[in-house]
């Protein structure tokens, strides 16, 4: 089972309408947890990185909340754009010896953004 | 400029042949990376060089062999491709040490084998 679970599977939603991907992990001990872009053909982009210690990271439209209690991630997108339609990947770092360099990432939400 | 470059972006091959996959970056960092995405789109991290160390080597098959001629450059090699070995892979990079540091991905190169 993987340890880091990504809902829905995909979403489709119109332009302008926000939209909240979700992200749960077991991976313990935990360093940080990543909200990666990808678009269609094209390699992960990052959104934004927390710590454990954080709750909230916003890089313009883009929000991520992070409860390190539950093991829960959230990642809200307002306003939604056309070109917002893309996999959005979670991806948990674990704390451990080199740990930027071993990440488990989810599977992701593909979401698709309609006029 | 393109930050992380791979070649070619795609590759189709027959079943048996060897093929190598090209990866460069101009970021500075010193640290690179291959991942595969297979077809249910899970990213996993196959090898990691930093300062053209190998780092991380994960249970990947003898035939994929990495080498880094220097810090900007990290290239795979497959021999004896199967059909299992379709998939997209994806180099990246990052700086050193630190837990946060972002890693820098290219655009991936489609290996289709036939």
């Amino acid at each position: 089972k993987n340890q880091v679970e990504q809902s829905p599977q995909s979403l489709i939603i119109l332009e302008g309408k926000n939209c909240t991907l979700q992200c749960n992990y077991t991976v313990s001990p935990f360093s940080n947890l990543r909200w990666y872009k990808q678009d269609t053909g094209r390699g992960p982009v990052s959104l934004t990185i927390m710590t454990f210690s954080e709750n909230t990271k916003s890089n313009g439209r883009y929000t991520a909340t992070l409860d390190a209690d539950t093991k829960q991630s959230s990642l809200h997108i307002t306003a939604s754009q056309l070109s917002d339609s893309a996999s959005y990947i979670c991806v948990v770092s674990p704390r451990s010896g080199g740990s930027n360099y071993k990440l488990t990432f989810g599977k992701g939400t593909l979401l698709t953004v309609n006029p | 400029d393109t930050a992380v470059s791979q070649t070619p972006k795609y590759l189709v091959t027959q079943m048996g042949n060897d093929k190598s996959i090209k990866c460069e970056q101009n970021l500075g960092h010193d640290t690179m990376y291959w991942y595969k995405q297979d077809s249910k789109k899970f990213l996993k991290i196959m090898f990691s060089y930093n300062n053209k160390e190998l780092i991380i080597n994960e249970t990947v098959p003898n035939r994929f062999s990495p080498k880094s001629p220097d810090k900007a450059h990290l290239n795979l090699h497959i021999n004896s491709l199967e059909l299992g070995d379709s998939a997209v892979y994806f180099c990246a990079s990052s700086r050193a040490g630190g837990t946060q540091n972002i890693q820098y991905f290219g655009a991936g190169t489609r290996l289709s084998v036939l």
